[in-house]
C-alpha cells in the first residue's frame, strides 16, 4: 500500500472555479504536513504546511484530518497561473524527517 | 541566495559508466536529501544524511552511493549506470522536524 495516495488527475477547471484535492496517508505516525507545487520540469516549492486546525492562505485553504488519515487542499477563484501538480507531502521522523511524497495531482486551469 | 545548487542540469550517459551528481546547500543546513522523480510518478527517496558524516539509505538506494564530508555537500554517485536510472533527480535541504525542505532545480539524466 502506498504511503501517500492522491487522485490523479487531470483536473481541468475554468477560471474562477473552486477546486478541491484530497488525499491519505497510510502512516499513523506522519507527524507534518505539506503541500508542494510543481511546475512542469521544475522542482518542487512549498504551497503551505496543513496544521491540524485547518489554515488558510489567500485562496488556498488546507484541512487536515488525522483520525482518518486525510488531507484536503481547496482552491478557490482558480487562475490560469494555478495550473500545476500538487505535491501531497507527508514526513515523520524516521528517514530525517524525509517527505513522502504522493504522485501528485495535475490541474488545467482554462480560460 | 542561492540556496541548494545541484550540478550538472542535463547529462547522457551509456550503460556501465559512472559519474557523480553534486549538490551544495549554503543555507547550512543539517539535513539533505536526494530524490529521484520517474515520469508521471512521485518522488523517492535515495538517500538522506542527518549531518556530516552520517548518511543512511532511503527507499530507492540500490545503485547509488553518497557521502557527506561537509555540511555543505552531498554527492550522489552512480556505479555502472543502467537505462533504469534514467530520471530526474532532485537534491534537497532542510533544517530539521517541521522545517521546510528546498529543492534543487533537478539533474535530468538519460542512460543509454
Amino acid at each position: 500500500r502506498k504511503e501517500v495516495e492522491q487522485d490523479p488527475g487531470p483536473f481541468n477547471v475554468p477560471e474562477g472555479a473552486t477546486v478541491a484535492f484530497n488525499c491519505t496517508y497510510s502512516n499513523s505516525a506522519s507527524q507534518s504536513f505539506f503541500w508542494y507545487r510543481q511546475d512542469c520540469r521544475k522542482e518542487p516549492k512549498l504551497l503551505m504546511s496543513v496544521y491540524s486546525s485547518g489554515n488558510e492562505d489567500g485562496r488556498f485553504t488546507a484541512q487536515l484530518n488525522r483520525a482518518s488519515q486525510y488531507i484536503s487542499l481547496l482552491i478557490r477563484d482558480s487562475k490560469l497561473s494555478d495550473s500545476a501538480t500538487y505535491l501531497c507531502v507527508v514526513s515523520d521522523s524516521n528517514s530525517g524527517y524525509a517527505l513522502n511524497f504522493g504522485k501528485g495531482t495535475s490541474l488545467l486551469v482554462t480560460p | 541566495n542561492a540556496g541548494v545548487t545541484q550540478t550538472p542540469k542535463f547529462r547522457i550517459l551509456k550503460i556501465g559508466q559512472s559519474m557523480t551528481l553534486q549538490c551544495t546547500q549554503d543555507m547550512n543546513h543539517n539535513y539533505m536529501y536526494w530524490y529521484r522523480q520517474d515520469p508521471g510518478m512521485g518522488l523517492k527517496l535515495i538517500y538522506y544524511s542527518v549531518g556530516a558524516g552520517i548518511t543512511d539509505k532511503g527507499e530507492v538506494p540500490n545503485g547509488y552511493n553518497v557521502s557527506r564530508s561537509t555540511t555543505e555537500d552531498f554527492p550522489l554517485r552512480l556505479e555502472l549506470a543502467a537505462p533504469s536510472q534514467t530520471s530526474v533527480y532532485f537534491c534537497a535541504a532542510g533544517g530539521s522536524s517541521g522545517n521546510t525542505i528546498y529543492f534543487g532545480e533537478g539533474s535530468w539524466l538519460t542512460v543509454v
